[in-house]
């Protein structure tokens, strides 16, 4: 199967502060990002998005910012909380060379949060 | 948003049986649908995408013969392990597209719950 990489690495922020997830993409042809949250034992859960002709996005305390020059897209948390505690994903989508949608997910960052 | 619904969630088999496992789009339709394969601690990784009423797509390095995708309605596709061995435990992961649907944007995807399976 295809997949920016196999293993997960992890950042541990304090209750409160803001958490800077970052991703790298491979496919410059890719034109959609998505940001996922992933519970143990569950489906992936969509944060936020963001097309390739926009830099920055907002969402309720989200911001994803995408960097398009050097393949890059970063996830920031706002006031980082104990419910925030997950594994974390960005994801291309692109419909090059396909008629649909195929969304590549990156290696993910397991985001934990100490109270 | 939509939602996609996969069942069984988890299922343990014996070595050599074959399971199946069903993704259905409950609220909208989906002519495409995705086939994902999660080892603990890795990633998410793209098996193939099942289209409505065509053969399936596989990735690279996933045997066709092995994992059995059928599409055959707009809400439904199923995956089949077919001589599950020990090594084909996982939790496999299905999302759908409702591409063409004007209630949701373009490109997004909804995922299932996931399906946990145990090969002993």
């Amino acid at each position: 199967g295809e997949s920016v990489g196999l293993h997960l690495p992890t950042l541990s922020v304090q209750e409160g502060d803001n958490s800077i997830i970052n991703c790298a993409y491979s496919n410059s042809a890719s034109d959609y990002f998505i940001w996922y949250k992933q519970e143990s034992g569950k489906g992936p859960q969509f944060i936020i998005d963001i097309r390739s002709n926009m830099d920055k996005r907002q969402g309720q305390r989200v911001t994803v910012l995408l960097n398009k020059t050097v393949k890059h897209l970063s996830l920031q948390i706002a006031a980082t909380q104990p419910g925030d505690s997950a594994v974390y994903f960005c994801a291309e989508n692109t419909s090059e060379k396909t008629s649909y949608d195929k969304v590549i997910f990156g290696p993910g960052t397991s985001l934990s949060v100490i109270p | 948003g939509a939602v996609v619904s996969q069942h069984p969630s988890w299922v343990i088999c014996k070595s050599g049986t074959s399971v199946k496992i069903e993704c259905r789009s409950l609220d909208f339709q989906a002519t495409t649908m995705f086939w994902y394969r999660q080892f603990p601690k890795q990633s998410l990784m793209l098996m193939a995408t099942s289209n409505e009423g065509s053969k399936a797509t596989y990735e690279q390095g996933v045997e066709k013969d092995k994992f059995l995708i059928n599409h055959a309605s707009l809400t439904l596709s199923t995956l089949t392990v077919t001589s599950a061995h020990p090594e084909d435990s996982s939790f496999y992961i299905c999302s759908a597209s409702p591409s063409g649907d004007v209630r949701y944007n373009t490109g997004e995807l909804f995922f299932g719950e996931g399906s946990r399976l145990t090969v002993l």
